[in-house]
């Protein structure tokens, strides 16, 4: 059962151009989201994150929006750099006595110079 | 800098062989997370520490242990490793469990 789900494995796009990359999720119950980015042989560090209270969340040349009526976020990166070619995972919080996060599969983006 | 540490970074055991992975961290949270993460998939949690209180998936094999005998650090134990238990182990921590995680680099488990 995956409440967390990331529908593309990979995204390629010319540098300068925009990322999109989108997070669909079953669980009405998540009240926080995050993306996440992985460089090979390291672990994922932390992107940024949206309240379920809010629809966008805005650092810099990154931007994750939040739908929930269609139970959908997404990341958009603005200029897209090569440096930013790298896993994206989306994850998902809820709380259950404590906090729990589900991640999505992850989406490879490919930035071409 | 305060990080996570993961030690070894590449672990082969041979199948039925226990291994133990290890997880340091310097940032002081409270919770300690570790994840399984099979190639192109999602990082799976196995279980999580809120401090001292442990906190088992129910899905999570009884073939998998974990300690944290101090705040800083937390084990893995695999007691009867398959080769189904080939994957990269991810530790975590976060202060409260509310907000971002904080990754090590991982650990890649190689079965034979």
């Amino acid at each position: 059962d995956q409440q967390v789900k990331q529908n593309s494995p990979s995204l390629s796009v010319q540098e300068g151009r925009i990322s999109i990359l989108n997070c669909d999720y079953t669980n009405s119950m998540f009240d926080y989201f995050l993306w996440y980015k992985k460089y090979p042989a390291e672990g994922p560090t932390f992107l940024i994150s949206i309240s379920s209270i809010k629809d966008k969340n805005e650092d810099g040349r990154f931007t994750v929006f939040l739908n929930k009526s269609a139970k959908h976020l997404s990341l958009h990166i603005v200029p897209s750099q090569p440096g930013d070619s790298a896993v994206y995972f989306c994850a998902a919080n809820y709380r259950t006595g404590g906090f729990k996060t589900i991640f999505g599969a992850g989406t490879r983006l490919f930035v071409k110079a | 800098d305060a990080m996570v540490i993961q030690n070894p970074r590449y672990q082969v055991t041979q199948f039925g062989k226990p291994v133990t992975l290890s997880c340091s961290q310097t940032l002081n949270h409270n919770v300690m997370y570790w994840y399984q993460q099979k190639s192109s998939q999602a990082p799976k949690l196995l279980f999580h520490y809120y401090d001292k209180d442990f906190n088992n998936e129910a899905d999570t094999p009884d073939n998998f242990q974990s300690r944290r005998p101090n705040t800083s650090f937390c084990f893995l134990d695999i007691r009867s490793p398959g080769l189904g238990d080939a994957a990269m182990y991810l530790c975590a921590t976060s202060r409260d469990g509310a907000n971002e995680q904080f990754f090590g680099p991982g650990t890649r488990l190689t079965v034979l």
